[in-house]
């Protein structure tokens, strides 16, 4: 069965890095477009990043242009999210999710990892 | 910001018909790109409700089905349940060149049990 599994999320200070990674199983990762999607506290659900399968192409959501960048490992089945220049706002819950090919939904969901940025 | 717009919240007895609009515009739902829903039950994650304007992924029951006509789409949910108490998000895709974001979500709504 698919399965996304998060990790590295936790507290961090304003202006300090992090990685975030998101294992994947039961598909085969590398025909997958991957994405990031972020829900602060108590919020609605915000697109954060997509990594099409290949890797070749990453586009992102605005706020986090030239802070965050998406990656993957296909011979890991990982996909990545490193986060640079950290603010307040970055705060929230990350889910990676799993694109079905062509349609642009999310057909899979990780359980989230929370990062949480505060001094 | 939400390009998707939905109505905060909607409630209605255990059996009744509710329905979850969701407002976007020419450059997502209106230039024909399909809607997703999503439902968030407390504490966990989104979980794939209908894809493709009106399709239920294996699983999902037929109490839930959904529509788009315009810029528009709308989720309902016939015989009301108990446990269908959880925040709904639609989602789509948007090709407007100044906007921020290429995959949309609406601004979720919470429906509530009587």
């Amino acid at each position: 069965q698919v399965q996304l599994v998060e990790s590295g999320g936790g507290v961090v200070q304003p202006g300090r890095s992090l990685r975030l990674s998101c294992a994947a199983s039961g598909f085969i990762f590398s025909t997958y477009g991957m994405h990031w999607v972020r829900q602060a506290p108590g919020k609605g659900l915000e697109w954060v990043a997509v990594i099409w399968s290949d890797g070749n192409n990453k586009y992102y959501t605005d706020s986090v242009k030239g802070r965050f960048t998406v990656s993957r490992d296909n011979s890991k089945n990982t996909l990545y999210l490193q986060m640079n220049s950290l603010r307040a706002e970055d705060t929230a819950v990350y889910f990676c999710a799993r694109e079905e090919s062509g349609g642009h939904e999310f057909d899979y969901w990780g359980q989230g990892t929370l990062v949480t940025v505060s001094s | 910001q939400s390009v998707l717009t939905q109505p905060p919240s909607v409630s209605g007895a255990p059996g009744q018909r509710v329905t979850i609009s969701c407002t976007g515009s020419s450059s997502n739902i209106g230039a024909g790109y399909n809607v997703h829903w999503y439902q968030q039950l407390p504490g966990t994650a989104p979980k794939l409700l209908i894809y493709g304007d009106n399709n239920r992924p294996s699983g999902v029951p037929d109490r839930f089905s959904g529509s788009k006509s315009g810029t528009s789409a709308s989720l309902a949910i016939t015989g009301l349940q108990a446990e269908d108490e959880a925040d709904y998000y639609c989602q789509s895709y948007d090709n407007s060149l100044s906007g921020s974001s290429r995959y949309v979500f609406g601004t979720g709504t919470k429906v509530t049990v009587l």
